[in-house]
């Protein structure tokens, strides 16, 4: 079965600064890997999503991650954060091939400092 | 995406009282989804519901508990029996179209007195 490690459950940034929350996942076989945000008193939307090709993703709002195969992770990034960016980001695995089903990290919350 | 909508958003409830949440997608969908997110911890998939057939409990969870109906493509519910206050939690439902990853609606808000 697939696992997800979030290794930082909080980390704080001050705004306009560059931030890395981290994810490595464990398999035995290929995997699809999301990146969902909660912002407070919401749902969760997904971020981003690496199912094939190109190995480094982006989300419209200027996040990225980079599937590493090699290191089995998956580490989101921003070269500069907004307040607005303050949330708690979950990454999430799941085997290929039609429906599979998804497996949740323990959640990293993003403090943004002004 | 699908519109999801849940309903209610957040409820204050007794202990050994039932709750029933609702779950309402814009457009027709074959799976969706049920999970837990307890205080602090992150997502736990409960079952998953596809119309015309019984929903698929994950380990832990049971059917007399968290009874599922899932009467058509655009509908499900969930109801959470006999509280207490460790399902105290925020409840999630979650649509799969197509070959797109999950999507979420915004929870469900549950505290137990």
């Amino acid at each position: 079965a697939q696992s997800v490690t979030q290794l930082d459950s909080q980390v704080p940034v001050f705004e306009e600064a560059p931030v890395e929350l981290r994810c490595n996942y464990s398999s035995s076989v290929s995997v699809y890997l999301f990146w969902y945000v909660q912002y407070p008193n919401q749902g969760l939307q997904l971020l981003l999503k690496y199912l094939s090709g190109s190995t480094l993703v982006e989300s419209i709002n200027g996040f990225e991650a980079e599937f590493n195969k090699s290191q089995t992770s998956f580490h989101l990034r921003k070269p500069s954060v907004h307040i607005s960016d303050t949330a708690e980001y979950f990454c999430a695995v799941s085997l290929t091939g039609g429906y599979q089903k998804v497996t949740f990290g323990t959640g990293t919350k993003l403090q943004v400092i002004p | 995406s699908a519109v999801i909508s849940q309903k209610p958003s957040r409820d204050i409830c007794q202990r050994g009282t039932s709750l029933t949440i609702q779950c309402q997608v814009d457009s027709q969908v074959t799976m969706m989804f049920w999970y837990r997110q307890q205080p602090g911890q992150s997502l736990t998939l409960i079952a998953t519901a596809n119309q015309g057939s019984e929903a698929t409990y994950e380990s832990g969870f049971v059917i007399d508990k968290f009874p599922i109906s899932r009467p058509n493509l655009t509908f499900s519910t969930l109801t959470v029996s006999n509280m207490s206050p460790e399902d105290s939690s925020i409840y999630l439902c979650s649509v799969v179209e197509g070959n797109q990853p999950q999507h979420f609606g915004d929870g469900t808000r549950l505290s137990i007195l």
